[in-house]
């Protein structure tokens, strides 16, 4: 069964620096999307994107966060300069054509200190 | 605004009972509901979906939910509860209401279920 793959499963960087998480959706899905969890809290939207460009985006997406697909298959989240309050799980989902139901990645722990 | 809420931060069940996790909703149109599984170290495993039709919708490893429109709740059911059940449960629901569009999930605060032995 295809499945959303995500690396790295953790990444500790330093506050200030820059971090790329990458994500491949599953093949032939056309929307992606990023989420976020602080350890105890709810999943939140963080922005969404389709046809190589950003849907939608929440107050949290601001301009140290942007979203790229390289080369039609991997989709990345990069934070320039990153905060002590970034440190969450980020998740990658996709959404197929047509379907209702998103896809998760198993999420990337960052660590910022 | 479309929100979901999830009442319980934590519901504890025998193995072998019936199980019931709540969410209630509020949208402005019709609600495309979903129910997502969270294991520890993991993702989130989508479960189940209420588009339209039957109330009573099927899922993934034995799991069911109820849509009630009156009561703008879509409960998480299961006749008889396993060990290998617990885990974390979350409701959402999917922001605007365009077929097959691409809008947001909304999630509840999630329901921490635990099946003993």
């Amino acid at each position: 069964e295809p499945e959303v793959t995500q690396t790295p499963s953790h990444q500790v960087t330093q506050m200030g620096q820059e971090v790329i998480l990458r994500c491949v959706p599953i093949s032939n899905h056309l929307y992606f999307y990023w989420y976020r969890q602080i350890l105890g809290q709810k999943v939140e939207f963080l922005v969404s994107f389709y046809n190589n460009e950003i849907s939608e985006k929440s107050e949290i997406f601001d301009d140290q966060f942007s979203v790229e697909r390289p080369d039609g298959s991997n989709f990345t989240l990069k934070i320039r300069s990153t905060k002590l309050e970034d440190s969450a799980m980020y998740f990658c989902a996709s959404l197929g054509q047509g379907s209702y139901e998103q896809y998760f990645g198993p999420g990337t722990r960052l660590t910022v200190t | 605004a479309q929100s979901v809420a999830q009442p319980e931060d934590q519901v504890n069940v025998a193995e072998g009972n019936p199980l019931t996790v709540k969410c209630t909703y509020s949208v402005s149109g019709n609600p495309y509901l979903f129910w997502y599984v969270q294991y520890p170290n993991r993702g989130l495993q989508f479960l189940l979906k209420y588009i339209t039709g039957d109330n009573l919708v099927k899922g993934s490893y034995g799991f069911e939910a109820e849509f009630n429109k009156s009561q703008t709740s879509f409960h998480l059911k299961k006749p008889s509860a396993l060990v290998s059940d617990s885990a974390l449960y979350f409701c959402a629901v999917r922001d605007g209401e365009f077929s097959g569009g691409y809008n947001k999930l909304i999630f509840g605060a999630g329901t921490r279920l635990a099946v003993h032995p």
